[in-house]
């Protein structure tokens, strides 16, 4: 089984709706990420967790929110998706014990379009 | 502020010839410098890291990737490259930031290797 999962792995949804992505994990890892992933752009930050009780924005955050439900599951939401938020999202999770290396275990990802 | 840029976007490459990647970073501190491989339709794998010690490092499929402090550089290369290794590969350098790190990716270097 994979320690980390991404659900939906595909959706498709239309401008202004609301949209939750979902991500798992069994790694045990306090801090988890989310990224969105873009032709020629590399994995951009959107918000990262470094434990249940602490929530930081990435360089990327406006119109996305996060909520860390647990340890091992943490939700991206898009208040009102708009077109330009169509892409590939990636979760990931780290080890405190590596922090100063930060070596991050990455989901699946899900592909979002929106129309 | 530290920056990765991979130096190509797309690398053509025929099976069983030597390729290399390259990722050049900016940083005035000592980083962890990473490679990830992502196949398609599938997350990122990590395919080898540099903390310290020798600045040659082994991953996994056959690549290897040396660190160069005075060129600020972390090439990724293959002797003979496989179909299978068409893939889409990040360069990746970690940062200490806010209590704990993050990792800031290139742009990627999408492999694609012709029979």
């Amino acid at each position: 089984d994979a320690d980390v999962t991404q659900t939906p792995r595909n959706r498709i949804t239309k401008t202004g709706k609301r949209i939750m992505l979902e991500c798992s994990q069994t790694k045990g890892h306090d801090r988890m990420y989310w990224y969105r992933q873009d032709p020629g752009l590399g994995l951009r930050l959107i918000y990262y967790s470094f434990d249940v009780k602490d929530i930081n924005k990435g360089e990327i955050s406006d119109g996305y929110s996060v909520s860390r439900q647990a340890q091992a599951k943490f939700s991206l939401s898009l208040e009102s998706a708009i077109p330009n938020q169509t892409a590939l999202y990636f979760c990931a999770t780290s080890d405190p014990s590596s922090a100063a290396y930060n070596e991050q275990f990455f989901g699946p990802g899900t592909r979002l379009t929106v129309l | 502020a530290q920056s990765v840029t991979q130096l190509d976007s797309q690398v053509p490459v025929f099976e069983e010839a030597p390729v290399e990647l390259r990722c050049n970073y900016s940083s005035s501190v000592s980083v962890y410098l990473f490679w990830y491989v992502q196949y398609p339709n599938q997350g990122l794998q990590l395919l080898l890291k540099y903390l310290s010690g020798s600045t040659l490092v082994k991953g996994i499929n056959g690549f290897e990737a040396e660190f160069n402090k005075s060129q600020t550089s972390f090439h990724l290369r293959k002797p003979s490259v496989h179909i299978s290794d068409t893939a889409e590969y990040f360069c990746a350098v970690s940062v200490f930031y806010n209590q704990g790190g993050k990792l800031i990716f290139g742009q990627g270097t999408e492999l694609s290797v012709k029979p």
